[in-house]
């Protein structure tokens, strides 16, 4: 499968938000609702923030959402705050037990 | 508290093999899905494999189907992942991740991760 399609960076200020859209195909993101999104900070592995394109783990700020149409899936992050500056990336379920990760962007808090 | 420790990584030569372990604790092992996921220095992550909870479903991508096996022993909570014939493009952290219970999330919980490194 090839790598879903993520801007490779979004910047903003603290309080602002910003939102990073992740587009697949019809036999991934358009077909399932089983988006994840994952944060990692330089060096550390990778949390899961939002699956099932719009739940939250316990433990995750409200201020991260998801949300999907056709096969773009979006994740937002509300009132950007300075530890949230870290590598986002969106998965997406693509049948026969299959996964494929997005190329990744870069959240920098200016 | 959940922990998955990987272990096995190193150095080794263009067409060697190595063999991962995963360690998993705090949750009931048997019970879920596996994966590996790698990610190779400086680059983004990538599916690597999928066990089901008992063994009966084995998935793996095509960039290393053929090479990689993976398998799990429940009654040691362990996972592995056999790789042979490893290339220079198999550098790469590789991560063991437990799956979400349901629906179909990759990973609810990682592991550090261990590094492998294909070179001569």
């Amino acid at each position: 499968q090839s790598a879903l399609t993520q801007p490779r960076s979004v910047s903003g200020s603290p309080g602002q938000s910003v939102t990073i859209s992740c587009t697949g195909t019809s036999s991934d993101v358009g077909s399932y609702n089983f988006v994840s999104w994952y944060q990692q900070h330089p060096g550390r592995a990778p949390k899961l923030m939002i699956y099932d394109v719009i739940r939250r783990p316990s433990g995750v700020p409200d201020r991260f959402s998801g949300s999907k149409s056709g096969n773009t899936a979006s994740l937002t992050i509300s009132g950007l705050q300075a530890e949230d500056e870290a590598d986002y990336y969106c998965c997406s379920y693509a049948g026969r037990y299959t996964y494929v990760f997005g190329t990744g962007t870069k959240v920098t808090v200016l | 508290e959940v922990q998955l420790v990987e272990s096995g990584g190193g150095l080794v030569q263009p067409g060697g093999s190595l063999r991962l372990s995963c360690a998993a604790s705090g949750f009931t092992f048997s019970s879920y899905n596996m994966n590996w996921v790698r990610q190779a220095p400086g680059k983004g992550l990538e599916w690597v494999s999928y066990i089901s909870s008992s063994s009966s479903t084995i998935y793996n991508a095509d960039s290393v189907k053929g090479r990689f096996t993976i398998s799990r022993d429940n009654a040691r909570n362990s996972l592995f992942l056999q790789m042979n014939s490893l290339r220079v493009e198999d550098t790469a952290v590789y991560y063991c991740a437990r799956e979400g219970i349901v629906g179909a999330t990759l990973a609810d919980y990682w592991g550090q991760g261990t590094l492998v490194a294909v070179s001569s």
